[in-house]
């Protein structure tokens, strides 16, 4: 299975807002609205931020969304903060009932 | 309160079998799926496989055949065994919790435990 597309890199100066992409296929993405979404610090395990593509676990700030077009699924952070500089990976079930990560996204904030 | 601590050594030599234990606190390893993810030093996400105590368990293709996972209910564990390792094996290893009833995230994560690969 080929891991999801994401971009490398994003940035955005603080207060803005910045939408990190992850494309997959009908067979992951597209088939399925099992996305979820985690961000990831220097040396710390993943925290879930989004699953079912836009639903957000207690305790996630509310500047974090995510939504799904065809086979592309989309984290927005809004208001970006320092805080949120960090290591950003989309995940989705797959037709094979296997998980795949996405290929992950560095976010700057400027 | 949910807690996953890997545990297992931290060097593995080459052609060996590596294993890892994840015991789970807070929680009866019985009520969900869990899932072994890794990550090379500087790379992205790996998924290695979930399992589910009943025996229902799933692998990445890419490891299917050196992987298995296990749970023990009695306790609180799962397991991973990866056999004929090589230096491309060397990661953190991470357990989590698939805390979906139909569908797939993982909202649970040990802190995660380094495996090196080398002579």
């Amino acid at each position: 299975q080929s891991a999801l597309t994401q971009p490398a890199s994003v940035s955005g100066s603080p207060g803005q807002s910045i939408t990190i992409s992850c494309t997959g296929t009908s067979s992951d993405v597209g088939g399925y609205n099992y996305v979820s979404w985690y961000q990831q610090h220097p040396g710390k395990a993943p925290k879930l931020m989004i699953y079912d593509v836009s639903n957000r676990p207690s305790g996630v700030s509310n500047r974090f969304s995510g939504s799904k077009s065809g086979n592309t699924a989309s984290l927005t952070i809004s208001g970006l903060q320092a805080e949120d500089e960090a290591d950003y990976y989309c995940s989705s079930y797959t037709s094979s009932y296997t998980g795949v990560f996405g290929t992950g996204t560095k976010v700057t904030v400027l | 309160q949910v807690r996953l601590q890997e545990s297992g050594p931290g060097l593995v030599k080459p052609s060996e079998t590596l294993s890892l234990t994840c015991t789970v606190s807070g929680v009866s390893i019985s009520s969900y799926y869990w899932s072994w993810i890794r990550q090379p030093p500087g790379k992205g996400l790996d998924w290695v496989g979930y399992i589910y105590y009943s025996g229902s368990i799933n692998y990445n293709p890419s490891l299917k055949s050196r992987v298995t996972i296990s749970v023990d209910t009695s306790k609180n564990q799962l397991s991973l065994k990866l056999r004929s390792v090589t230096a491309a094996d060397t990661a953190v290893y991470y357990c989590a919790r698939d805390g979906s009833t139909s569908g797939w995230f993982l909202d649970y994560w040990g802190q995660g435990t380094l495996v090196t690969v080398s002579s």
